[in-house]
């Protein structure tokens, strides 16, 4: 059965201080990895896409990488704004086709 | 923003109604998935519709199902409503294009089981 989980299930930072969060995958059939943040009671925001162990994508303060087991999202010197809950996501084919599966996501706060 | 809208916004029923979400996805996207979210869970596949065909679905039994319209509309509907269904209800689109598709959310429905 395809699973996905990340730790830790909650994490607080002061401004500044940089860290990363770890999304661990067990799945027949990677077809993509994918990170988005949520906001509370807002729809998940696209962050990126991997598709294959050793790669690696950055956006302003955050860096994704991918290995064969596992997704770490690096956020360097965060910011409060990057307060929201991170989900890590896998796309695989499932028995009755296309399969999503998420993460229970990380809740990140950032104090200023 | 996505481009992809929901609504209504919020909902109440009560248990054994039936209900009918509605999503709007960007234009030229082929590709809709259904999510439900319980309150501090991820997000959770209903099914995905690519071209008004249902071509993946997660574990859900089928008094959910799904319709997509050549206008880039869809419906997620429930019938028989139970109180383990109140929860966010998201619709992504995607353009369907290759097999690695990056989905893009709507803003969610919340719907509520009295």
């Amino acid at each position: 059965e395809d699973q996905v989980t990340q730790s830790p299930e909650a994490l607080r930072l002061q401004e500044g201080e940089s860290s990363s969060l770890n999304c661990s995958y067990t799945v027949s059939g990677l077809r993509g990895l994918f990170w988005y943040r949520q906001d509370p009671g807002k729809g998940p925001e696209f962050l990126f896409t991997l598709y294959s162990a050793g790669e690696e994508k950055e956006k302003e303060r955050l860096k994704a990488t991918l290995t064969k087991k596992e997704s770490f999202l690096h956020i360097t010197a965060p910011k409060p704004e990057d307060s929201a809950t991170y989900l890590c996501a896998v796309q695989a084919w499932g028995n009755y086709g296309q399969n999503f599966v998420f993460g229970p996501g990380t809740r990140l706060s950032v104090l200023p | 923003e996505t481009g992809v809208t929901q609504s209504p916004t919020h909902l109440i029923k009560t248990r054994g109604q039936q209900v009918t979400l509605r999503c709007s996805s960007q234009s030229g996207h082929n590709t809709v998935s259904w999510y439900q979210q319980a309150l501090g869970q991820g997000p959770q596949f209903i099914f995905q519709y690519y071209r008004e065909e249902e071509n993946g679905r997660g574990n859900f039994p089928p008094r959910f199902s799904g319709l997509q319209f050549p206008n880039y509309s869809s419906e997620l509907n429930v019938n028989a409503l139970e109180l383990d269904d109140s929860a966010l209800y998201l619709c992504a689109s995607s353009l369907g294009t290759s097999e690695t598709d990056t989905q893009y959310f709507g803003p969610g429905t919340r719907l509520t089981v009295l």
